[in-house]
């Protein structure tokens, strides 16, 4: 099955400092990948649309110019959280859909981001 | 997407089925039903999708109601494992690629 890789699995960096997580559709490509934050027992909220080849496109109230969207290849779109600060700190998880199948959306094991 | 709601919470016994319930009032014509689940620490997994027919596939049973306003995830027989927060999500496969994911219900199984 459809197989999303998302590395690494989690993180701590100091504030300021910028932590890039990277995202790979192992066994299909994927001209498209969402980016999702996740706070403690709270639910999964859509970050970004990742567009390969393309800007990504933010949702309502995501700085683009800190969390700057790589989608260079069909297979590996990039998070880089920029300037990290200890409100950054959350789970973030990739997600992407192989087209080819009529199975759902297959989502990374996420990445544990600290920032002290 | 049209919004749907779930209980927070549902407890069951091992072994014993699971019947997790889902209202969404206001899906339109286009929307499927999904349900994906999320087990502590990991990012949500598919479980199972479908739009007016129940489905069953190894993992669960799909069943859509009539007017399809509501739906059940059924799982047939609780383990352990399947201790996670699950979601039923609408996916308009006209208005974007996008899940956007409600509160869920977090299904607590005791042995």
């Amino acid at each position: 099955g459809a197989v999303v890789s998302q590395h690494p699995s989690w993180v701590i960096c100091k504030s300021g400092t910028s932590v890039k997580i990277e995202c790979r559709s192992l066994d299909f490509q994927a001209t498209t990948m969402f980016w999702y934050r996740q706070f403690p027992k709270q639910s999964l909220m859509l970050m970004a649309t990742s567009n390969e080849g393309s800007k990504a496109t933010y949702e309502q109230g995501v700085e683009k110019d800190k969390f700057l969207i790589n989608h260079a290849s069909l297979t590996l779109s990039t998070l880089t959280v920029t300037s990290a600060h200890p409100e950054d700190s959350s789970f973030y998880i990739c997600s992407a859909r192989d087209t080819g199948t009529t199975v759902g959306y297959t989502f990374g094991s996420g990445t544990r981001l600290t920032v002290v | 997407d049209a919004k749907t709601t779930q209980p927070n919470s549902m407890e069951s016994n091992e072994e014993e089925p699971v019947h997790l319930p889902c209202n969404h009032s206001t899906i339109s014509g286009t929307d499927y039903i999904h349900w994906y689940r999320q087990l502590p620490s990991q990012g949500p997994e598919y479980v199972i999708h479908g739009l007016t027919s129940n489905v069953n596939n190894r993992m669960a049973s799909l069943a859509i109601a009539e007017d399809r306003k509501s739906s059940t995830l059924i799982l047939h027989r609780a383990t352990l494992r399947d201790a996670a927060v699950y979601y039923c999500i609408l996916r308009d496969y006209n208005a974007g690629n996008m899940l956007t994911f409600g509160g869920g219900t977090r299904l607590m199984v005791k042995p």
